[in-house]
């Protein structure tokens, strides 16, 4: 038990929908990362937020949007849903810290996904 | 840039067999190294990880040695049970990637009673 929760558990959506998936961090992490794992493959790295910022992006087009909250929740935002959307949506969260010499260090933890099928 | 190769699956292993499945990364500088687990229907566990070389990642009876000579990373357990039955994933992080996760596509592990 990690302590990352996402919201919902399973959606289904129509080619050129919206969607907003929902991730809330393990308490005291600053970090939220997003991750698109089709079937069979292992997770790419969509984006990531620290302290409300976008620090960091994959290979993944505008449409592809988020936001991290106050509290270090965070929302992926879909737009005009594609066929090939359809995947496993994984959240990460984790603390960024500064540790002098050794530089930044932090690990992530995992929710339980939200899986997206798109007709 | 950064890049992560595991072998082939599925693993297929009778019960209290030997464990290992390979992993090799290609990335700058000193990343961190992870190994990922997923159960069927389920997000991603930490299972473990080293964070500098020569580093000792172990949890629940599973190993990997980060080998920066070699730019390996091999998970390794000596008794396989059949609830290890999952996909493990390895996976780096480091400054370049701006600390996101580079995972490996993979391996799918069965073990059999």
């Amino acid at each position: 038990e990690t302590g990352v929760t996402q919201s919902p558990t399973h959606l289904i959506k129509t080619r050129g929908q919206q969607v907003t998936l929902r991730c809330s961090s393990q308490s005291g992490h600053n970090t939220v990362s997003w991750y698109q794992q089709a079937l069979g493959q292992g997770p790419q790295f969509i984006f990531q937020y620290y302290r409300e910022e976008e620090n960091g992006r994959g290979n993944f087009p505008p449409r592809f949007s988020g936001l991290q909250f106050p509290n270090y929740s965070s929302e992926l935002n879909v737009n005009a849903l594609e066929l090939d959307d359809s995947a496993l949506y994984l959240c990460a969260s984790s603390l960024r810290i500064f540790s002098g010499a050794s530089g930044t260090q932090e690990t992530q933890y995992f929710g339980p996904g939200t899986r997206l099928l798109v007709l | 840039g950064n890049s992560v190769t595991q072998m082939e699956g599925p693993v297929t292993l009778s019960e209290e067999a030997f464990l290992t499945i390979n992993c090799t990364y290609t990335a700058t500088g000193y990343p961190s190294l992870f190994w990922y687990v997923q159960y069927p229907g389920e997000g991603l566990q930490l299972l473990l990880k080293a964070t500098k070389a020569d580093d000792k990642g172990s949890n629940k009876g599973f190993e990997a040695t980060y080998r920066k000579e070699t730019t390996s990373f091999h998970l390794e357990k000596g008794s396989v049970q059949v609830s290890d039955s999952a996909v493990y994933f390895c996976a780096l992080s480091n400054s370049n990637s701006g600390y996101a996760l580079n995972f490996g596509k993979g391996t799918s592990l069965l073990v059999t009673p």
